[in-house]
């Protein structure tokens, strides 16, 4: 499936290195959401992008950095991250962040490894 | 109390069998129910919306208990593709309708 993609897939950084993870959605949606899913726990939800506006910050650190260009493409950018960081960060987009009910459709994720 | 409840599991069935997965939620201004499955190592993927009414797709039935605040879940003539994590997805309105919280999923292996 190509809905949403995510790259890269499997990412190992150190705590000083800068990255960035990129999500792309061809489904024609307005609404883009950054998750992080840890072992053992639900997911959490992170940012929330409706027409390219911020809507949503979970309390999120700031090492972790969105940005929305477009309503097709959402990047997470990365600094100084710590070893409790490594998870899977997975990206969604639905038609409309307003409208209760809407399905969200998920990319494959990135795993990332914080050394 | 969690805002979304369900038990972890594992459930581990016979091919064939019937199954069916509880979920509780917190919130009774909820409005949004969503049941996805998630397969080991990848991303949730949308099982099927909840309505008031009860819906079926196939051998899938959910059920909503808005009384009780319960969702359900059943899978009839469980197969062995039909192993996974069932996720109960409840939508929060004390922030906004874009919220969508996850509970911590039902593991279900289907044995041959």
């Amino acid at each position: 499936e190509t809905g949403v993609t995510q790259t890269p897939r499997h990412l190992v950084m150190g705590m000083t290195n800068k990255k960035s993870l990129k999500c792309e959605q061809h489904l024609g949606h307005n609404a883009m959401y950054w998750y992080k899913q840890s072992a053992k726990k639900p997911l959490e939800l992170m940012f929330v992008y409706n027409f390219k506006e911020q809507t949503e910050n979970n309390s999120v650190p700031s090492r972790f950095s969105p940005e929305c260009p477009n309503s097709s493409h959402l990047f997470l950018h990365l600094h100084t991250l710590q070893p409790e960081d490594s998870a899977l960060y997975l990206c969604a987009s639905s038609q409309d962040a307003d409208r209760g009910g809407n399905e969200q459709y998920f990319g494959p994720g990135t795993r990332l490894t914080v050394t | 109390r969690k805002e979304v409840e369900q038990d972890p599991g594992p459930f581990n069935v016979p091919e064939g069998a019937t199954v069916a997965f509880n979920c509780t939620y917190s919130n009774s201004a909820s409005q949004s129910f969503f049941w996805y499955r998630q397969d080991c190592r990848k991303e949730p993927k949308l099982l099927m919306s909840v309505y008031s009414s009860g819906n079926e797709d196939g051998r899938f039935t959910a059920q909503l208990n808005r009384a009780s605040q319960y969702i359900s879940l059943l899978i009839r003539d469980s197969k062995l593709s039909d192993s996974a994590t069932y996720l109960c997805v409840v939508n929060n309105p004390s922030g906004s309708a874009r919220q969508l919280t996850f509970g911590s999923g039902t593991q279900l292996t289907v044995l041959p």
